[in-house]
């Protein structure tokens, strides 16, 4: 298997620019979650899908953050209008049947937002 | 209450020496405490874990403690190596499937 692919690995954009982030999870895999890491605020989740229906959409910065999972394959994460402040490392992960016990992470997409 | 505090921050240690880093919570009903480790530029990978009812886990140098009525786990990395350097994070699942994440330690091994 190849793991979970994100896309793309790097985005630059000018703050007020539409972001568009995408995750294809593990084949299989039932649970999707989004996080964004930064030095100041660690790791946190944003929001995370139980079999394509969003569960938790509580870690969401705001209204500019949106998050998709039209099928069990495919998920996308959308900022409208990005803000420097948006800056991070933003990873999918996945999990098996039966809930969380091992996230597999993607290899991540650094944004950064000027 | 659903709060995992790790520390330390940073951590340096001689090659060969014994890495630890601890972490404490409050939620007597999370169920499951993992370790993951992450590189530079690279998501987080699980290291290692363990559930309530064991007290230690090992796994070739890695190994967790666990210690329930104090309500605290540690990780112990034995002999070790340069290649161990990286960010380390535990974390705690909760009734809804959710981890809830340390601040991560960053481990430094020195040749």
């Amino acid at each position: 298997d190849a793991g979970v692919i994100q896309s793309p690995r790097h985005e630059v954009t000018e703050m007020g620019q539409e972001v568009t982030l995408r995750c294809k999870p593990i084949s299989g895999h039932d649970y999707l979650f989004w996080y964004r890491q930064t030095m100041m605020r660690g790791l946190e989740l944003l929001i995370y899908f139980n079999n394509n229906v969003p569960i938790d959409d509580s870690g969401m910065p705001e209204d500019r953050f949106s998050a998709k999972m039209p099928n069990a394959s495919f998920s996308t994460l959308k900022i409208q209008p990005s803000e420097p402040r948006d800056s991070a490392v933003y990873f999918c992960a996945s999990s098996p049947v039966g809930g969380g016990y091992e996230q597999y992470f993607g290899p991540g997409t650094r944004l950064t937002v000027t | 209450q659903q709060q995992v505090k790790q520390s330390p921050q940073s951590l340096i240690v001689q090659k060969g020496g014994i890495s630890i880093i601890n972490c404490a919570y409050e939620n007597t009903a999370f169920d499951y405490f993992p370790w993951y480790q992450q590189f530079p530029g690279k998501g987080p990978a699980l290291l290692i874990a363990i559930r309530p009812d064991v007290s230690e886990k090992k796994e070739g140098r890695f190994t967790i403690s666990f210690n329930k009525s104090a309500k605290q786990f540690s990780l112990h990395i034995m002999d070790s190596q340069p290649g161990d350097s990286a960010t380390y994070f535990c974390a705690a699942r909760g009734s809804n499937y959710q981890l809830i994440w340390g601040a991560g330690t960053k481990l430094i091994i020195k040749p």
